[in-house]
């Protein structure tokens, strides 16, 4: 099975600057996609973005983008001008592109605290 | 579109108890999924369907049982309840195996 690891269980960052969330994830597949989701207290989750494995360019998504680097396996989401609704825990999600299950593979999550 | 709904939003059951939790879609989705997120640990999949009539296991089954007779819904059911299954529970649906998932609100259940 995969695995998805996120190394940083805590981070911070000041409003306004920007900052870097981790994610390693293990597999020997070459087809798959990534994901970001958001959980603030409401407990909704809420995606952020997502990145196919074949597609070179990171993806974007306004204040938020992604380094993924393939053959690290790495697949890091910064947040850019860090505002207040931004604070939230952040899993990093792995889907494998092959085969019919409906497979998904989380992180234990990142709790980010955005200080005034 | 109300995207995935779940009832109860909280629920407390006493050992041995069983209990559904329903979920229902409307976006017409045919994969849908039942996690449970507990402290430290991310979401780990329990049951998931790829479309009416068909599901399968996931990471953590033991204890659970789904079934899928119409696209829209897609209840868990506890058969016996223990302490062990005080968690936060979601449903998600996704339209195909590739796209990303939509997650309902989730249930607080404890077990006393």
């Amino acid at each position: 099975a995969q695995t998805v690891t996120q190394s940083q269980p805590e981070m911070s960052v000041q409003e306004a600057e920007t900052v870097t969330l981790s994610c390693t994830y293990d597999t020997s597949e070459s087809d798959y996609y990534l994901f970001w989701y958001k959980q603030p207290p409401s407990r909704q989750m809420i995606l952020v973005i997502r990145q196919e494995a074949y597609k070179q360019q990171n993806a974007t998504e306004n204040r938020f983008s992604v380094n993924f680097q393939k053959a690290a396996k790495s697949f890091s989401l910064k947040i850019s001008d860090s505002q207040l609704g931004d604070a939230a825990m952040y899993f990093c999600a792995y889907r494998s592109a092959s085969g019919t299950g409906n497979q998904f593979y989380f992180g234990t999550g990142t709790s980010l605290t955005v200080i005034p | 579109n109300a995207g995935v709904t779940q009832t109860p939003k909280f629920q407390v059951l006493k050992t041995g108890q069983s209990m559904t939790l329903q979920c229902a879609q409307d976006m017409n989705h045919e994969y849908m999924s039942w996690y449970r997120q507990d402290p430290g640990m991310g979401l780990r999949l329990i049951h998931y369907s790829v479309g009416a009539g068909i599901t399968d296991q996931g990471e953590v089954p033991n204890g659970y049982n789904v079934s899928r007779s119409t696209t829209e819904d897609f209840p868990l059911r506890l058969l016996s309840a223990a302490p062990s299954q005080t968690s936060v529970y979601f449903c998600a649906s996704s339209r195909t195996s590739y796209n990303e998932q939509f997650f309902g609100p989730g249930t607080r259940l404890t077990v006393l």
